[in-house]
């Protein structure tokens, strides 16, 4: 298995643009979480899906933030319009659905908005 | 809130050590406790996790145990290499299928 895939793997960009980041979740894992990283703030969740519905949100910082999961092998976070704040790195993780199991990181988006 | 905090912030040690990080809880009602790698640049990875149920769990040279009424977590790293070097991230699930929450990571190097 190729574990989770995230593109891009670096994104610089304008601020005001829209910001689309992407993730394919491990085949046969049916949650998927998506984190922000930063120095300031460290790892923090911003939202996560069961079964391709989102279950807690509460993570996601403002309106501007928004998550999708159409299916059950892909995922996007969009941000729009993007400020320079938003500046981090962006993981996707996902698990199987058994209590037990660990999450799974992608490997990251870093994200740069100026 | 669960607040998860680790110390130390960061640590050097010499190659051959033995060594502790130490991951503290608030709250003790925790569904399981999950230690991870981070290199620079790169994601997370999964080194060992304890379901709430254990006391602890051990993977080749490292060993983790949880104290649940105290709200602790050590990770133990045995004869440490250069190649150990990297953050050390805990983290806590407070339910079965919910959010983790992070300690800020002790980072780690061994020098050769």
């Amino acid at each position: 298995d190729a574990g989770v895939i995230q593109s891009p793997r670096h994104e610089v960009t304008e601020m005001g643009q829209e910001v689309t980041l992407r993730c394919k979740p491990i085949s046969g894992h049916n949650s998927l979480f998506w984190y922000r990283q930063t120095m300031m703030r460290g790892l923090e969740l911003l939202i996560y899906f069961n079964n391709n519905v989102p279950i807690d949100d509460s993570g996601m910082p403002e309106d501007r933030f928004s998550a999708k999961m159409p299916n059950a092998s892909f995922s996007t976070l969009k941000i729009q319009p993007s400020e320079p704040r938003d500046s981090a790195v962006y993981f996707c993780a996902s698990r199987p659905t058994s209590s037990y199991n660990e999450q799974f990181f992608g490997p990251g988006t870093r994200l740069t908005v100026l | 809130k669960q607040e998860v905090t680790q110390i130390p912030a960061a640590l050097s040690v010499p190659e051959g050590e033995n060594l502790v990080l130490n991951c503290s809880f608030t709250d003790s009602a925790i569904y399981n406790l999950q230690w991870f790698r981070q290199d620079p640049g790169k994601g997370l990875t999964s080194l060992l996790l304890i379901q709430s149920s254990q006391r602890e769990q051990t993977s080749g040279r490292l060993n983790a145990s949880l104290d649940k009424s105290s709200g602790r977590s050590t990770l133990y790293i045995a004869a440490s290499q250069p190649g150990d070097s990297a953050t050390y991230l805990c983290a806590v699930e407070e339910s079965s299928g919910s959010r983790l929450t992070f300690g800020e990571g002790t980072q780690l190097t061994v020098n050769p």
